[in-house]
């Protein structure tokens, strides 16, 4: 399968607690996006990396949010202290080098539920 | 500041009939792109269709069609006989000429029915 790939595809947490989110994206795709979406609602942008430099972040991205791309390839989006307002499907996108177009490809999700 | 508005929240429709869903965006920018996505039950976004700002032109691919008009700033989408697979979350989405991030709508979920 060569998509982009979330893990997990589920995490149950206590609020209080940290949590990690890995994607993958397509490998050849050198731009990666994370989004959140709640029930109801689209995709809203929470950030997104070129290589490994992040060009820019929401405002919907707390203090206790924190991504990286530290080789250019995979990404983490760590959320600390977690809250149940987090509870969300966090996405991740990639899309591919040069497309002004801004084509986005998208994995399945990764959905937090924090209890 | 860039907006997308989709004013349907649910349609219901039998199966083989027409539907349009409709979608509204806001822009300062000259040069965007416009987008709809696909959002199955399975929760996976599926790219469906691409406009650029700078041409109008409505095509055809298959059964789906899109309306483009800059005067209203919409960009409709149309299904043509639609089938019961056809039921999903659609979404609408726009890019600026500025950085790489998708604004998307609210969503309109399409239910069809055998």
């Amino acid at each position: 399968d060569t998509g982009v790939s979330q893990d997990p595809r589920h995490k149950i947490t206590k609020r209080g607690q940290n949590v990690t989110f890995r994607c993958d994206p397509i490998s050849e795709h050198n731009r990666l996006y994370w989004y959140r979406q709640t029930l109801g609602q689209g995709p809203e942008f929470l950030t997104y990396f070129q290589n490994e430099a992040q060009l820019e972040k929401s405002r919907l991205l707390s203090d206790r949010f924190s991504a990286e791309r530290p080789k250019g390839s995979f990404s983490t989006l760590e959320i600390q202290r977690t809250e149940q307002g987090d509870s969300a499907m966090y996405l991740c996108a990639s899309s591919a080098k040069g497309s002004y177009t801004g084509e986005l490809f998208f994995g399945e999700g990764s959905r937090l539920t924090v209890l | 500041a860039q907006k997308v508005t989709q004013a349907q929240t649910e349609i219901s429709v039998v199966e083989k009939e027409d539907v349009t869903l409709d979608c509204v965006y806001e822009t300062r920018d000259t040069t965007y792109y416009l987008f709809w996505y696909k959002q199955p039950p399975s929760g996976e976004l599926v790219f469906l269709i691409r406009r650029n700002s700078f041409d109008e032109q409505n095509e055809i691919s298959g059964r789906y069609s899109w309306n483009f008009q800059k005067s209203t700033s919409s960009f409709n989408f149309t299904i043509t006989a639609s089938q019961v697979v056809d039921s999903a979350v659609y979404f609408c989405a726009l890019k600026g000429d500025q950085g790489g991030k998708l604004i998307f709508g609210q969503g309109t979920e399409l239910s069809v029915k055998p």
